[in-house]
């Protein structure tokens, strides 16, 4: 059975930086991209980024570009989201997800961790 | 505001017939297959259709997807009450190399 489980957020203040990670199980990681999306308070879905099987290709939303790094382990079977100069517009519930490699839908979820960003 | 638009809302009273809209682009919805959530307030989203129309294994074929140029509905026949949750539209945008997901439309169960 797939299984994704989010860890490492919390509280953080303004400016700071967190490392998300993903644990993965239950299928063959290192052949699936995995992609990161969050979700603040009260509100939408918004994707983050992607990261291929091989870490050979990678896509960020222009809201995080350059201050958010994703990447993986195959080795560790983990996916990790680096964020870096924090804001309080940042704060959201974050999600880990398989892309199934069609249409970049993801089939499989991770339950969340929240993320909130204040002094 | 979001590239895929949305309405906020659709209601329905059980057994019925309702679908969702999401409006886009010929760089998005136009070029590349739609994906289709339902998300339960507090747990994590669950994808209900995939490239336009295709099922995951265990979502109803109650529920079922469609795709016209730049616009995709989503319907949902024989409305249950357990239905009732956030939908969310889902495509890539080619311009953007960006995916994109719509605003979201609530789903009442009146």
């Amino acid at each position: 059975e797939v299984h994704l489980v989010e860890s490492g957020g919390g509280l953080v203040q303004p400016g700071g930086s967190l490392r998300l990670s993903c644990a993965a199980s239950g299928f063959t990681f290192s052949t699936y991209s995995m992609t990161w999306v969050r979700q603040a308070p009260g509100q939408g879905l918004q994707w983050l980024s992607y990261i291929s099987g091989s870490s050979g290709i990678i896509y960020y939303a222009d809201s995080v570009k350059g201050r958010f790094t994703i990447s993986r382990d195959n080795t560790k079977n983990s996916l990790y989201l680096q964020m870096n100069s924090l804001r309080a517009e940042d704060t959201a519930i974050y999600y880990c997800a398989r892309d199934m490699g069609v249409t970049g839908a993801d089939d499989y979820w991770g339950q969340g961790t929240l993320v909130t960003v204040s002094s | 505001q979001s590239v895929l638009a949305q309405p906020p809302s659709a209601s329905g009273t059980p057994g019925q017939r309702v679908t969702i809209s999401c409006s886009g682009s010929s760089s998005n919805i136009g070029s590349i297959g739609v994906n289709w959530y339902q998300q339960v307030p507090g747990t994590a989203p669950k994808l209900l259709i995939y490239n336009d129309n295709e099922r995951p294994s265990g979502v109803p074929d109650r529920f079922s997807g469609s795709k016209s140029g730049t616009s995709a509905s989503l319907a949902i026949s024989g409305l249950q009450s357990e239905d009732e949750a956030d939908y969310y539209c889902a495509v890539w945008d080619g311009s953007l190399e960006s995916r994109l997901f719509g605003g979201g439309t609530k789903l009442t169960v009146l």
